[in-house]
């Protein structure tokens, strides 16, 4: 079993839908959550972080994270065509050894 | 913010020989880099982390001996593939902590093609 899945996609929403994006893990002893975005060619960007249970908002962007399913979530309001990227899950332990989900691949039509 | 420049962005060398990417952080010192490679539509795998002054840590099936990485500086990581051949076309990451806040900062990544 993998630590971390998430559905690849494609995920492809009109302009101004909600999106959600949605990661679950294995191992209980996680306890930081983050959420890049990855443009084509390019690095990553880190989008959000936390570490407890419970919803973590950002502008549009809200991280949602249920310790006791192992499950988190990155949703996206009224999303926008510069929105499209792949977003990726990342999950660390304490000993800052980190696990990256495959990424979902998001595109917004205008 | 911290940023963490990679390049070159994209190099396409012949089979057998050898490229060299480098990975600074600028505005902060990072004692400690990581390197990546990500395959289409898969998740980044670490291959190594970079330690300054020290030897690197390679994970499980990295071959040292190919993937050379050298930690000079604080500010300084590279990642030298040796007689590349063409499974080794990837992208490859470099990212640093920034201080004590989780989430890595990357860099921008390199495009390696191996003809």
């Amino acid at each position: 079993q993998k630590e971390v899945e998430q559905d690849p996609g494609p995920l492809s929403v009109p302009e101004g839908a909600i999106v959600s994006l949605n990661c679950t893990y294995s191992n209980s002893a996680f306890q930081y959550f983050m959420w890049y975005r990855q443009y084509s060619r390019k690095g990553p960007e880190l989008l959000m972080y936390t570490y407890s249970s419970g919803n973590k908002e950002d502008g549009r962007f809200t991280a949602q994270v249920d310790k006791s399913s192992k499950y988190i979530s990155l949703f996206i309001r009224d999303s926008q065509p510069s929105d499209s990227a792949t977003y990726l899950c990342a999950i660390a332990d304490t000993g800052n050894q980190f696990y990256f989900g495959t990424g979902t691949s998001l595109t917004v039509i205008p | 913010g911290a940023v963490v420049s990679q390049h070159p962005s994209r190099v396409i060398c012949k089979s057998g020989t050898s490229v060299k990417i480098e990975c600074r952080s600028l505005d902060f010192q990072a004692t400690t880099m990581f390197w990546y490679r990500q395959f289409p539509k898969q998740s980044l795998m670490l291959m190594a982390t970079s330690n300054e002054g020290s030897k690197a840590t390679y994970e499980q099936g990295v071959e040292k001996d190919k993937f050379l990485i050298n930690h000079a500086s604080l500010t300084l990581s590279t990642l030298t593939v040796t007689s590349a051949h063409p499974e080794d076309s990837s992208f490859y990451i470099c990212s640093a902590i920034v201080g004590d806040s989780y989430g890595y900062t990357f860099g921008s990544g390199t495009r390696l093609t191996v003809v």
